[in-house]
């Protein structure tokens, strides 16, 4: 199957403090996903994002599909943004692959 | 709009027991998959129902087994419990035949002891 790696595995961040969260993926793909899992283990989208540049108040992301890699921005992050985030890519319409996931600290 | 809803929220259950996890998908949405995540991974496939049928399967012992209904939700069932199989049981929904966004439910948490 496809992988997925994620960098870096751990970030810990001052509040306030911007980060960029990498995802790269072994073959081509037709969805790429991010996701935030809160405490309780719900995945929350972040992004819908197979190609190109989106932006969502602090968090933006993008996904270059030829260069097989995606970034997730986080600008002046709170201790709300603390948690894990999931790169996921579906090369066909039914699987998500999954990366490791980056767990991120903000500290106050 | 109601997103996806998966039930119960925690469960215990005895090795050797069966169980079964039950999802409702987001409206609109007829394809469910469902996804294993043990602690500090990522979630792995364990398959995925589309028409009532399962389309796509992820390396599961078929002790892992579904079903989906014709009002698209759907259930997951798992035989002869091993410890191993805790773990926080994902699903997700999303629309067949067309590449868009997945979304997931809270999920159930399966304890085996």
């Amino acid at each position: 199957g496809i992988q997925v790696e994620q960098s870096p595995p751990d970030l810990i961040l001052q509040e306030g403090a911007n980060s960029t969260l990498r995802c790269n993926f072994s073959d081509s793909v037709n969805n790429l996903q991010w996701f935030h899992q809160n405490p309780w283990g719900q995945l929350i989208n972040l992004f819908y994002i197979p190609s190109g540049t989106k932006q969502n108040g602090r968090l933006s992301a993008t996904t270059v599909a030829t260069e097989r890699y995606s970034l997730l921005y986080i600008s002046s992050s709170q201790t709300t943004d603390s948690g894990v985030y999931f790169c996921a890519v579906n090369p066909t319409g039914n699987q998500f692959y999954f990366g490791t996931g980056t767990s991120l600290t903000v500290i106050p | 709009d109601a997103g996806v809803t998966q039930s119960p929220t925690h469960l215990i259950k005895t090795r050797g027991q069966q169980v079964t996890l039950r999802c409702s998908p987001k409206s609109g949405h007829d394809t469910v998959s469902w996804y294993q995540q043990a602690l500090g991974q990522g979630p792995q496939f364990i398959f995925q129902y589309y028409e009532e049928e399962e389309r796509q399967r992820g390396n599961f012992p078929d002790r892992f087994s579904g079903h989906q209904f014709p009002n698209y939700s759907s259930e997951l069932n798992v035989n002869a419990l091993l410890l191993g199989d805790s773990a926080l049981y994902l699903c997700a929904s999303s629309l067949a035949l067309q590449n868009t966004e997945a979304f997931f439910g809270q999920g159930t948490r399966l304890t085996v002891v």
